[in-house]
């Protein structure tokens, strides 16, 4: 079965680490970009971080540079998410999804998770 | 940063309308935006990529037209399954950028 499935989620404290990950399934992760979007609750979708499908590039939305990290394992169809300094205005649903198209990057998302929810609070 | 600017945030129609939801690039992204269709509680779903592609599987009462900085999405006859939030979002250039999102609810 083709599917993504997040975990990691957690109520954490400001200032705090937290790490996500996505298990991914049914398709050939290594030949595909990797994203995280984040939804705030009530709010619309937000791109957080891609990595290229050969590690080989990051990038990251200015508003977590710095303080998160976006890594794979290809061997173990995992991406993960490692978010230190935690801030109130991390508090989403953090979903990973798949770049759209084999070989491709930076395009968009042809397929997501069901998402996992992060709430910094003191 | 490539601003999205989506419109309206919101809108009502009836059943068998014809509703279009517009999106505003900040810059010329030539053809470089997809549109997504997420309805409450669940992930987003793409339902046209290239502007006017669509994606396999998806019914063609959506579609999706436009390039350069100003794209229209389109649903020919509204039906109830259609009530969701969309959005748009350009990849153009990193960040991938969405635009607001358009509530769309049935009159």
């Amino acid at each position: 079965q083709v599917q993504l499935v997040e975990s990691g989620g957690a109520v954490v404290q400001p200032g705090r680490s937290l790490r996500l990950s996505c298990a991914a399934s049914g398709f050939t992760f290594s030949s595909y970009g990797m994203h995280w979007v984040r939804q705030a609750p009530g709010k619309g979708l937000e791109w957080v971080a891609v990595i290229s499908y050969d590690v080989a590039n990051k990038y990251y939305a200015d508003f977590v540079k710095g303080r998160f990290t976006i890594s794979r394992d290809n061997s173990k169809k995992t991406l993960n998410l490692q978010m230190n300094s935690l801030r109130a205005e991390d508090t989403a649903v953090y979903y990973c999804a798949r770049a759209l198209r084999q070989g491709y990057n930076y395009n968009g998302f042809d397929m997501w998770g069901q998402g996992t929810m992060v709430t910094v609070s003191s | 940063d490539i601003q999205m600017t989506q419109s309206p945030s919101s809108l009502s129609a009836s059943v068998g309308d014809r509703v279009t939801i517009t999106c505003q690039a900040s810059q010329d992204i030539s053809n470089y935006l997809n549109w997504y269709q997420q309805k409450p509680g669940k992930a987003p779903n793409l339902l046209i990529y290239d502007a006017s592609n669509l994606e396999t599987g998806v019914p063609s009462r959506f579609s999706g037209s436009g390039s350069g900085t100003d794209f229209s999405f389109t649903i020919s006859s509204l039906q109830p399954e259609d009530i969701a939030t969309y959005y748009c979002q350009q990849y153009d250039e990193v960040p991938l950028t969405f635009g607001g999102g358009t509530k769309v609810e049935i009159k």
